[in-house]
């Protein structure tokens, strides 16, 4: 049975960075093809993809927020994490994992149940 | 970066109807789109990959079509439990992988 769950906090102040993690069991991120992304959703508003990683440790990033991106694995913990530097109120969102089965055509047939991250001082 | 462009953004349909709902490509993507339905405070759920393939589980009343740049979903009678936001996500080209921005259905 494949399962992702997120975490993190659930409060962060503008300019702090974030960072999340997402605990996966019932996969390996080591078995050729697998990849793990990062998606987020603001309050009423589209899903939006922010990063990816594979299993060969090959990272992809959004392009509008890839300076401010970094993903991450640990195979033996069954974790990705996911930071995020300076902070602003519009990255405001539920911030979800999900597993891509084939890296080569990442579409998500699982997915955590998200966490809200909210920015605010 | 490609561009999905879902429509209608919304609509109202009652159970028993076929509904449509379109999404477009900003180039051609082939057959690489998937479509997923979210219900409120809930991640998204897989419906149809390669534009067609129904997801293991996901009933039959589901149907994908289209290459290229234009893709339907139908859901040929609706239900109550189909009554969510459906987003529709190419992934021919990445990064950027990009979703459309939604359609919302409604009961009438």
């Amino acid at each position: 049975q494949v399962t992702l769950r997120e975490s993190g906090p659930a409060l962060v102040k503008p300019t702090q960075t974030l960072t999340l993690t997402c605990t996966f069991s019932g996969f390996s991120l080591s078995t050729s093809g697998m990849c793990v992304s990062w998606i987020r959703q603001p309050p009423g508003k589209a899903l939006e993809w922010l990063a990816l990683i594979d299993w060969d440790d090959d990272k992809y990033y959004s392009t509008s927020l890839k300076t401010r991106l970094t993903i991450s694995k640990d195979t033996s913990k069954n974790q990705v994490v996911l930071t995020m530097t300076n902070m602003d109120p519009v990255d405001t969102a539920t911030y979800y994992c999900a597993r891509g089965a084939v890296v080569a055509a990442p579409y998500f047939d699982y997915w955590g149940q998200g966490t809200l991250v909210t920015v605010s001082s | 970066a490609i561009r999905m462009t879902q429509s209608p953004s919304s609509f109202s349909a009652s159970t028993g109807d076929r509904v449509t709902i379109t999404c477009r490509a900003s180039q051609g993507i082939s057959s690489y789109l998937a479509w997923y339905q979210q219900k409120p405070g809930k991640a998204p759920k897989l419906l149809i990959y390669a534009a067609s393939t129904l997801q293991s589980g996901v009933p039959s009343r589901f149907s994908g079509s289209g290459s290229g740049t234009d893709f339907t979903l139908t859901i040929s009678c609706l239900q109550s439990e189909d009554f969510a936001t459906y987003y529709c996500q190419q992934y021919y080209s990445y990064p950027p992988l990009t979703f459309g921005g939604g359609t919302k259905v409604e009961i009438k």
